[in-house]
């Protein structure tokens, strides 16, 4: 069956402009992660939803990031007023059930600033 | 805070041979889940192995196979008849279950695996 889809895979914006990920999870899948992986490191956690509840937001780290799950399905990551330190691959994951026991990853999204 | 520790950036091994790479992590928790990812070139991570803390056999999966060292906070990993497909970066993670949601990963840094022909 079809994975964790993200689009684009490549993006490339300009200093300030607003941009938005999505995320495509695996069908019926409950939870959804973002993460954030900057060049060299491990990815980094972000946010959870478990259906369209965002139950974790801690790891967003400015109020310029804004993640949403309206229907429960696909995600939209946006970042507003992008800065240079935003670059990084930005990786989605869904799991089956709550909790997020096993995880699947998508492709990612490279977001380049410049 | 949970932290995870990966030691070495970078390993190189023949072909065939058998390679461990290290993972340490530093948690209060008692029930927890540890696992190791692997990331080829093309990005996507894939899940290898997974261990459950209350576990006290070691997980394997056919090469693949863990030490888990509860007490001592350690949890590496074993590659057995390594093969060139295995040449990738490969991430400890750590994670608590809870009940009404999740933590997420706490990743380590990784460490870049090349297996030589």
């Amino acid at each position: 069956g079809a994975g964790v889809s993200q689009s684009p895979r490549y993006k490339v914006a300009k200093r300030g402009q607003d941009v938005a990920l999505r995320c495509d999870p695996i069908s019926g899948h409950v939870s959804l992660f973002w993460y954030q992986q900057a060049l060299g490191q491990g990815p980094e956690f972000l946010t959870y939803f478990q259906n369209e509840a965002q139950l974790d937001k801690s790891g967003l780290p400015s109020d310029r990031f804004f993640a949403e799950r309206p229907e429960g399905s696909v995600s939209t990551l946006k970042i507003q007023r992008t800065q240079q330190e935003d670059s990084a691959v930005y990786l989605c994951a869904s799991s089956l059930k709550q909790g997020g026991y096993e995880q699947y990853f998508g492709p990612g999204t490279r977001l380049t600033v410049t | 805070a949970q932290t995870v520790t990966q030691s070495q950036p970078e390993m190189s091994v023949q072909e065939a041979e058998t390679v461990t790479l290290s993972c340490t992590y530093d948690t209060s928790e008692n029930n927890y889940y540890l696992f190791w990812y692997k990331q080829p070139p093309s990005r996507q991570m894939i899940l290898v192995i997974r261990q459950e803390a209350y576990k006290q056999q070691n997980a394997t999966e056919n090469r693949f196979s863990v030490n888990f060292q509860k007490a001592a906070k350690s949890f590496s990993l074993k590659i057995s008849d390594s093969q060139l497909g295995d040449t990738a970066m490969y991430f400890c993670a750590f994670m608590t279950p809870n009940g009404g949601g999740a933590d997420g990963l706490t990743f380590g840094k990784g460490t870049h695996l090349i297996i030589q022909p």
